[in-house]
């Protein structure tokens, strides 16, 4: 158990549609990071977040979207769903001085139908 | 572009033999590189980093090697056993430690055979 927690673990959804995901981070870790890892790619580098400020942007679409609240946990917002949009989405967060070593929580699996 | 290669999308091996992964990265800017072991239904598992400062890390039954000259580090773990089965991925970053966006290479699936 990496400490880091993700709600709902599956997402079934239909195109079109708005999910929202949500992230705890490790207890006094600041930063979130989000990734995604669709079934014919690794792991893709979505958005950081670190106490509240948005801190690193990577391969995330306009229709995404992302915020940490005071209580430093994490949401991922999706919208206008299209297939291709399933996937596993992974919350991490590291701690203040090794913010390289990212612990995983468990993901979230999306299905766009 | 995929900045971090690891070539070789699965390995088995014999129990208690050595296990050796392999990756290979583009950006001379990076600086900082990790392996990752994943389980099925799990989010990956931090293994082992090294700066690119050192060529060599060591923890435990795992040592990680660096040779910046060819872009290219590797993951030995002596002697396999069977729970070393999973797949591991390769990271690496800019900036050192602080750096904050980690570039993942696709995986490698090892399987420890008894």
């Amino acid at each position: 158990d990496s400490g880091v927690t993700q709600t709902p673990k599956h997402l079934i959804t239909a195109t079109g549609q708005r999910v929202t995901l949500r992230c705890s981070p490790r207890s006094g870790d600041l930063s979130v990071y989000w990734y995604q890892q669709s079934l014919d790619q690794g792991l893709q580098f979505l958005i950081q977040y670190y106490n509240g400020e948005e801190r690193a942007k990577g391969n995330i679409l306009e229709r995404f979207s992302a915020q940490q609240f005071p209580d430093l946990h994490s949401e991922l917002n999706l919208s206008s769903l299209e297939l291709g949009d399933s996937a596993l989405y992974f919350c991490a967060s590291s701690p203040q001085n090794r913010l390289g070593e990212q612990y995983f929580g468990p993901g979230t699996r999306l299905t766009v139908t | 572009d995929q900045q971090v290669k690891q070539n070789s999308p699965s390995l088995s091996v014999q129990e208690g033999r050595i296990s050796i992964l392999n990756c290979d990265y583009t950006n001379s800017m990076f600086d900082y590189f990790l392996w990752y072991k994943k389980y099925p239904a799990e989010g990956p598992t931090f293994l082992i980093s090294i700066s690119s400062i050192k060529d060599k890390n060591e923890d435990g039954r795992f040592t990680v090697f660096l040779n910046k000259s060819a872009k290219h580090l590797s993951l030995h773990i002596v002697p396999s056993q069977p729970g070393d089965s999973a797949v591991y991925f390769c990271a690496a970053s800019e900036g050192g430690k602080g750096a904050q966006k980690l570039v993942f290479g696709q995986g490698t699936r090892l399987t420890i055979n008894p």
